[in-house]
């Protein structure tokens, strides 16, 4: 499985746009990059899922470069309620997932 | 749909006694996943199911954890001789292979244990 890293936290001032990148060497042919954010003592929800280029959802925007060795989530125009834990997972989305420590996103208003 | 649901959402046992978890999936789900989380870390994967075989165990599972599906719905997890270091929050998710735009895991609520 593909190791990922990315920032441990990052802070924003509400309205901003954010960009957690997260790098992943070793990602594999047939690994997806998925992403999800997790809220304190809730289980995590996700958020987008890319293969290469970049996809666009109501919730946020995911750049995938042509080499795919890393990978950007973009939040457009945080609010407060956009303070979570962003998880960065590399591999086949159906099996078990190897979650890191994640990104910790402070927003402030 | 209803979501992913966990029962209890919080334990509170003392050491050496044993504990059950159950989940139900997202009803036409056919693959169920358990997960431990800690403090500061992120999920860590302890087995998962489709349908009701189990397919993979982690080598971190402890011979005191065990998990059924019996029927491929409702999934149970067991801890016996519960350890403090079994102290966590267990997350269960689900998730079918027919998707129509991505494939995710739906998570449920969790099971926040306390063993004293």
């Amino acid at each position: 499985l593909a190791k990922t890293t990315q920032p441990i936290s990052m802070d924003s001032y509400e309205g901003q746009e954010v960009n957690i990148t997260c790098s992943h060497n070793n990602i594999a042919t047939n690994d997806y990059i998925t992403w999800y954010q997790q809220f304190p003592s809730q289980g995590p929800r996700f958020i987008i899922q890319g293969y290469k280029t970049k996809v666009t959802n109501e919730v946020a925007s995911l750049f995938i470069p042509a080499d795919r060795k890393s990978s950007t989530l973009s939040l457009p125009r945080v609010s407060l309620s956009d303070t979570a834990v962003y998880y960065c997972l590399v591999g086949d989305p159906l099996t078990p997932l190897v979650f890191g420590k994640g990104t910790r996103l402070s927003v402030i208003a | 749909d209803t979501g992913v649901s966990q029962d209890p959402r919080h334990k509170i046992t003392k050491r050496g006694q044993n504990v059950t978890f159950r989940c139900d999936p997202i009803s036409e789900h056919n693959r169920l996943y358990w997960y431990r989380q800690t403090l500061g870390q992120g999920p860590e994967f302890l087995t998962y199911f489709q349908n009701e075989a189990q397919l993979e165990k982690s080598r971190l599972l402890s011979d005191r954890f065990s998990a059924e599906r019996p029927k491929g719905s409702f999934s149970t997890l067991e801890i016996q001789r519960t350890e403090q270091g079994d102290s966590a929050m267990y997350l269960c998710a689900s998730s079918t292979q027919r998707q129509a735009s991505s494939y995710e895991q739906y998570f449920g609520p969790g099971t926040r244990l306390t063993v004293t």
